[in-house]
């Protein structure tokens, strides 16, 4: 089955820089790699997601890059702020029969420094 | 809109003890999910639903027991409760045709 890994487990960041989260999954038939956000005490949020027809997607400071040939996937955010301090779980999956079902990474935890 | 609701957001059990978690979501999606999440380890899937009335095992299902009577709500079942089931428990919800899951805030479970 599939497998997935995520580094580092823990990153701190000063303000105003970039942070990079790195995932690498097993499975060569995956084709989602979606990216969520976990604030303290509440549930995964989506924030950013990529099939495996794409090599690069950007959605404003937030960007998720993916290369299939090496399997690996990462998450870059640019220009942190002290709102981007939560863990972070990538995330890998391939269609079945019933549909997708997605293997998390472990988790990184993004402390935003002020 | 609610979204994805979960009740009880915290419990205590004892060993053996039994409960149901309930998770409820009002967007008519189709497609319910259970994971637990513990530390280092991610979000593990527990059992999952493809409609009302249909549920199948994910990665880790045993001492658990799932069932989707209606298409809003998907109950987990504890029999016995095991300190191994320690753990924080989240329900996601998706349509058909969608690859995103939307998260419930998640029961904070504490077997003693």
């Amino acid at each position: 089955g599939e497998n997935v890994e995520q580094h580092p487990s823990t990153l701190s960041v000063q303000e105003g820089d970039s942070a990079v989260i790195k995932c690498t999954y097993s499975d060569s038939a995956s084709n989602y790699f979606p990216w969520y956000k976990q604030e303290l005490g509440k549930g995964p949020q989506l924030i950013i997601d990529i099939r495996s027809n794409v090599g690069e997607k950007k959605d404003q400071r937030i960007a998720v890059t993916l290369n299939k040939t090496a399997k690996h996937f990462s998450l870059h955010i640019t220009e942190t702020q002290p709102e981007d301090s939560a863990v972070y779980f990538c995330a890998a999956s391939r269609y079945m029969e019933y549909g997708n079902k997605l293997v998390f990474g472990a988790g990184t935890i993004l402390r935003v420094k002020s | 809109n609610a979204g994805v609701t979960q009740t009880p957001k915290f419990r205590v059990l004892k060993t053996g003890q039994s409960m149901t978690l309930l998770c409820a979501q009002d967007m008519n999606h189709e497609y319910m999910y259970w994971y637990r999440q513990d530390p280092g380890m991610g979000l593990r899937l527990i059992h999952y639903s493809v409609g009302e009335g249909t549920t199948a095992k994910g990665e880790v299902p045993d001492g658990y027991n799932v069932s989707r009577l209606k298409k809003q709500n998907f109950l987990l079942g504890l029999e016995s409760a095991a300190p191994s089931q320690t753990s924080v428990y989240f329900c996601a919800s998706r349509p058909t045709g969608a690859d995103t899951q939307y998260f419930g805030p998640g029961t904070r479970l504490t077997v003693l």
